[in-house]
């Protein structure tokens, strides 16, 4: 979906070191999520806003934070207290939270070593 | 919070033969039941999706039924093509977030 993107595509980075991943949607939609994917598994839910200047954690939120200043955007860092950060992200939105489906970006294949 | 199971985890079929998916959900506050494909490092697509209130809809040659009082849901891909091969994930919503289930992997013999 060109409305929704995801920078870069490839990352790496070394064990230690934060790194942020972009997210921006055109879409003017007011929710937007973070998803990670691992080889072979489903999507788990890392944080999601529904607003600016709020947001929740999901599943999987400990070693990731989030910020959302900008109802565009909504970048994801994963920070060196994630213990396997080595995984596929996707970013998401959606024009509401109730009955509407996700919108997703090309996702970010992060490796770290 | 929702959880998602979904069945099978891999499915082989023959070309022109049907493909069933089966998901269960745990929270009867879910009202949006969407199925998403998703191809070999690419994005997950939205297929179709069914809402609460609707028992069954259809899109060509894809279906989903919904059965709220069971809470499971399924996906049916009829006369199966061999580009209908990659990962399909169901999914369940309630007014916050989406759950998503662990995906299946079918396989579309020529």
């Amino acid at each position: 979906d060109g409305g929704i993107t995801q920078s870069p595509k490839y990352l790496f980075r070394k064990e230690g070191q934060n790194v942020t991943l972009s997210c921006e949607q055109n879409l003017n939609h007011d929710a937007m999520y973070w998803y990670r994917q691992d080889p072979g598994q489903g999507l788990r839910l890392i944080y999601y806003s529904q607003i600016v200047n709020d947001f929740q954690k999901g599943d999987i939120a400990e070693g990731y934070s989030v910020s959302r200043e900008k109802k565009e955007s909504f970048p994801l860092t994963v920070t060196s207290a994630q213990k396997n950060p080595t995984a596929f992200y996707l970013c998401a939105s959606s024009s509401g939270t109730a009955k509407t489906p996700l919108h997703f970006g090309n996702g970010t294949r992060l490796t770290v070593t | 919070g929702e959880n998602v199971e979904q069945h099978p985890s891999t499915l082989s079929v023959q070309e022109g033969d049907s493909a069933v998916i089966k998901c269960t959900y745990s929270d009867s506050a879910s009202n949006y039941f969407p199925w998403y494909k998703q191809e070999l490092g690419k994005r997950p697509q939205l297929i179709i999706d069914i809402r609460s209130n609707v028992g069954e809809k259809k899109d060509q040659r894809i279906a989903v039924t919904l059965n709220k009082t069971a809470k499971h849901f399924s996906l049916h891909i009829t006369e199966t093509q061999p580009e209908d091969s990659a990962v399909y994930f169901c999914a369940a919503r309630d007014n916050n977030d989406m759950r998503f289930g662990a995906g299946t992997r079918l396989t579309v013999k020529p």
